[in-house]
């Protein structure tokens, strides 16, 4: 059984751009949650798809944004990137929208 | 608002060591209570979690026991080896419909031959 991947491991943008992540969930996980871990930091809630719906936010602004595919896969956007964006991005997958949360090995974003 | 408290790391110990890793928590309501464990360089691995007071979790040597009366859900091994040397996070959810896990801010461990 694979577990959550995402794609790419690292990446390097420069402020006012904008970047896609990727995530794979877990076979038989229909929920997907992103959050954002700063350096040193426990891990922040970002949002939480369900079924193709956005299914619960944190305090983000908008130009975080998210999609979830008829796979389950997920996609994190982030627009007009701001230096304090640098982060590990991690995606978690679960059974359904209560149920435990397995995560992936995250994303290293780095903003110039 | 709801809120995860550990204790500031790092932590040394020697091998063998007992383990106690501190965490309380602040929330309106009963959560489930979790503990995360991050590698150098990795994501996180669920470890441990509790979802009712009371209720002892346990993984690979760890343990950690629901508190209601005390807010906490410390994390204990008996006997810490080297391969244990990773960041660990307490985290709580509050069972609300969806999973929003709220982590602590992690504490170091640092175990040496």
């Amino acid at each position: 059984e694979t577990g959550v991947t995402q794609s790419p491991t690292h990446l390097i943008k420069t402020r006012g751009q904008q970047v896609t992540l990727r995530c794979s969930s877990q076979s038989g996980h229909n929920t997907v949650s992103w959050y954002q871990q700063a350096l040193g930091q426990g891990p922040q809630f970002i949002f939480q798809y369900y079924r193709e719906e956005e299914n619960g936010r944190g305090n983000f602004p908008p130009r975080f944004s998210g999609l979830q595919f008829p796979n389950y896969s997920s996609e994190l956007n982030v627009n007009a990137l701001e230096l304090d964006d640098s982060a590990l991005y991690l995606c978690a997958s679960s059974l359904s929208r209560g149920e435990t949360q397995y995560f992936g090995p995250g994303t290293r974003l780095l903003v110039l | 608002g709801n809120s995860v408290t550990q204790m500031e790391g790092p932590v040394t110990l020697s091998e063998e060591a007992f383990l106690t890793i501190n965490c309380t928590y602040t929330a309106t309501g009963y959560p489930s209570l979790f503990w995360y464990v991050q590698y150098p360089g990795e994501g996180l691995q669920l470890l441990l979690k509790a979802t009712k007071a009371d209720d002892k979790g346990s993984n690979k040597g760890f343990e950690a026991t629901y508190r209601k009366e005390t807010t906490s859900f410390h994390l204990e091994k008996g006997s810490v080896q080297v391969s244990d040397s990773a960041v660990y996070f307490c985290a709580l959810n509050m069972n609300t419909g969806f999973q929003k896990l709220v982590f602590g801010t992690g504490t170091r461990l640092l175990v040496s031959p």
